[in-house]
């Protein structure tokens, strides 16, 4: 599976919109790309995924670039309960099954 | 709807006990995955198992680990004779079908290891 290049952490405003940034350049054409968030030690909850083209769901949306080397999950009003360490996760189906998770971003929402 | 669950929370051996997690699925999920997270470290991928079947194994240490997925009742992640270093939260996560693109997969809370 490719690898992921995250920022370690950032800061985010309540109710701004924080973006995460995440390289994915060896990504393959078969390979999405997941996002994941841990909340204090809790665990891993799903966030989205894509392939090529920008997902949107209830909690974020996904914005993968043409080359799809790179990705920007947004969350499009923070909040404070929205602190968590956010993992960008690229994987291919078919019989590989594990997700490779890095050390994430630790995303702060501030008051 | 009850989610991944994972009992216990919370467990403390001594060096050289027997350490038992057990993981119940999502209703539903026939398929069964469990990872290791270090303190201050991401998960690691241990095991994948569907009903009576690993499937891959790929990350589980060669000595003192275990897994299994009986038929009935909840997957069982076992090691034996602990160490310090098993000090760990462990997380089970569970899939509908195989972890295709469109089956993410959902992670129970946890069970905290802690080895005195």
């Amino acid at each position: 599976d490719a690898k992921t290049t995250q920022p370690t952490s950032m800061d985010c405003a309540e109710g701004r919109a924080a973006n995460l940034p995440c390289n994915h350049s060896t990504i393959s054409g078969n390979e999405y790309v997941y996002w994941y968030r841990q909340i204090h030690s809790q665990g891993p909850q799903y966030i989205i995924h894509g392939l090529k083209n920008n997902e949107t769901n209830e909690m974020a949306s996904l914005i993968i670039t043409e080359d799809r080397k790179s990705s920007t999950l947004i969350l499009p009003h923070a909040t404070l309960r929205d602190t968590a360490v956010y993992y960008c996760i690229v994987r291919v189906a078919r019989n590989n099954n594990d997700m490779r998770f890095g050390a994430g971003t630790r995303l702060t929402v501030k008051p | 709807n009850a989610g991944v669950m994972q009992n216990p929370r919370h467990l403390v051996r001594r060096r050289g006990q027997e350490a038992r997690l057990r993981c119940s699925p999502m209703k539903g999920h026939s398929h069964v995955y469990w990872y290791r997270q270090l303190p201050e470290e991401g998960l690691k991928f241990m095991v994948y198992l569907q009903k009576e079947n690993i499937i891959d194994e790929s990350g589980m240490p060669k000595e003192r680990f275990s897994a299994e997925f009986p038929k009935e009742g909840p997957s069982i992640l076992r090691i034996q004779q602990v160490v310090r270093g098993d000090s760990a939260a462990y997380f089970c996560a569970s899939s509908l079908g195989w972890a295709g693109v469109t089956y993410e997969q959902y992670f129970g809370p946890g069970t905290r290891l802690t080895v005195t």
